[in-house]
């Protein structure tokens, strides 16, 4: 799988919209990029993925540029509790199982 | 529906013993893997189980091991405790095999130390 780099640290004031970015300039064709956060203590949180195309669902928007090689995570509206470390991922769309490799992500900390 | 039920919470063993943890999966997940936390490595996998036999492994010694019995539900073991295998144990479940559209559902983990 695709190694991805993200920022290890970033700031956001609650209320406002934190974009998160991920490089993953070796993503291959058939590799999707996914997002998780861990809450301190917890386990691991699944977020969104994607292919190609722009994602949005409940918790978030997932950008990937048209080239796939890299990505931003948009929390529109972060809160207190979207503190957290974020991590990206690509994995590849084969049958070879869920094997998720982690980075060390972006810890994000969003202040009052 | 429930989630990934991890038992138990907490564990203090001593150096030289043997431990088992438990995973069950939420119903209907077929896939359980499972990671190890520390502070020094981050989260690292450690072996995924897909219908009772094991298809992938990570770069572990032989004394992790696993097995997922027929309900889906799975156990590690980890033999000859070392201080370094202290640590934040996570099961993650997914319903496929298949990566493209699988999402992986962790539980709270198994907060493993060794003295």
């Amino acid at each position: 799988d695709a190694k991805t780099t993200q920022p290890p640290s970033m700031d956001c004031a609650e209320g406002r919209a934190a974009n998160l970015p991920c490089n993953h300039s070796t993503i291959s064709g058939n590799e999707y990029v996914y997002w998780y956060r861990q809450i301190h203590s917890q386990g691991p949180q699944y977020i969104i993925h994607g292919l190609k195309n722009n994602e949005t669902n409940e918790m978030a928007s997932l950008i990937i540029t048209e080239d796939r090689k890299s990505s931003t995570l948009i929390l529109p509206h972060a809160t207190l509790r979207d503190t957290a470390v974020y991590y990206c991922i690509v994995r590849a769309n084969n049958n070879a199982g869920n094997m998720l490799t982690f980075g060390g992500g972006t810890r994000l900390m969003v202040k009052p | 529906k429930a989630g990934v039920t991890q038992t138990p919470r907490y564990l203090i063993k001593t150096r030289g013993q043997q431990v088992t943890l438990s995973c069950s999966p939420i119903s209907g997940h077929r896939s359980v893997s499972w990671y190890q936390q520390t502070p020094g490595q981050g989260l690292q996998f450690l072996f995924e189980y897909f219908s009772e036999t094991q298809r992938n492994k990570g770069n572990f010694p032989g004394r992790f091991s696993g097995r997922q019995f027929s309900n889906s539900r799975s156990e590690m073991n980890v033999s000859t405790l070392e201080l370094g295998d202290s640590a934040l144990y996570l099961c993650a479940s997914s319903l496929s095999s298949q990566a493209g559209n699988t999402e992986a559902f962790f539980g709270q983990g198994t907060r493993l130390t060794v003295v």
